[in-house]
């Protein structure tokens, strides 16, 4: 595809269940972010990803928390044990090495 | 303290006026970017400085490395400037990014 492309673009869970995000970068990007935004505030740091591998996993926020990337493309985040403070849109970001990002529109969680 | 810091958090202006949104950062950068969103919207990546100055249309942004700001300057502001303006740096691989400007152009 053209851009960054997110599924699904909503997703509403129950409290407890888990949930898999998925990220499809531009083809070609080595570089995957993951972030969060919760409502009315800024955008939160998760995981990012240079080929396969994980630099920098500090932003995520629990061991409920998990990400991967397979074939340097695809990116999977899971939330094990959903909460309501997992609601929030989950921004997934991708760029050749150290230049310009882009984004896709992410998924709105809503976790009830 | 946050690594980057972006001023004024809020900004109401007239059409037409000259605005200037500002952002500082306290770590070593390999990169700045300024970053748009619309309400309801996704992230629209606006400039990628390193150094010096950058414009597109009516947009202008500019970096000084030695002081560690930034400047997005909006020219002739029309009503759908209005968004989010995110500054961002990149000090190794991930993006660090501020809060965020909320700009409102009234006409």
């Amino acid at each position: 595809g053209a851009g960054v492309s997110q599924s699904p673009s909503n997703k509403v869970t129950e409290k407890g269940k888990d949930v898999e995000l998925r990220c499809d970068p531009i083809s070609g990007h080595t570089a995957l972010y993951w972030y969060r935004q919760s409502l009315g505030q800024g955008l939160e740091f998760l995981i990012y990803f240079q080929g396969n591998s994980a630099p920098d996993k500090s932003g995520l926020p629990s061991d409920r928390f998990s990400a991967e990337r397979t074939g340097g493309s695809v990116s999977t985040l899971t939330i094990q044990r959903t909460q309501q403070e997992d609601s929030a849109v989950y921004l997934c970001a991708s760029s050749p090495q150290n230049t310009e990002a882009f984004f896709g529109q992410g998924t709105r969680l809503t976790v009830v | 303290k946050n690594e980057v810091e972006q001023s004024p958090q809020n900004l109401t202006a007239q059409e037409g006026e000259f605005i200037t949104i500002n952002c500082s950062y306290s770590v070593g950068i390999s990169a700045l970017h300024w970053l748009q969103q619309h309400p309801g919207g996704g992230i629209v990546s606006l400039f990628m400085l390193s150094s010096g100055k950058k414009k597109h249309g009516r947009l202008i942004a500019t970096i000084n490395i030695q002081e560690k700001h930034s400047s997005l300057h909006i020219t002739a502001s029309h009503p759908r400037d209005s968004a989010v303006y995110i500054c961002a740096v990149r000090p190794q691989g991930k993006l660090i990014f501020g809060t965020g400007t909320l700009l409102a152009v009234q006409p």
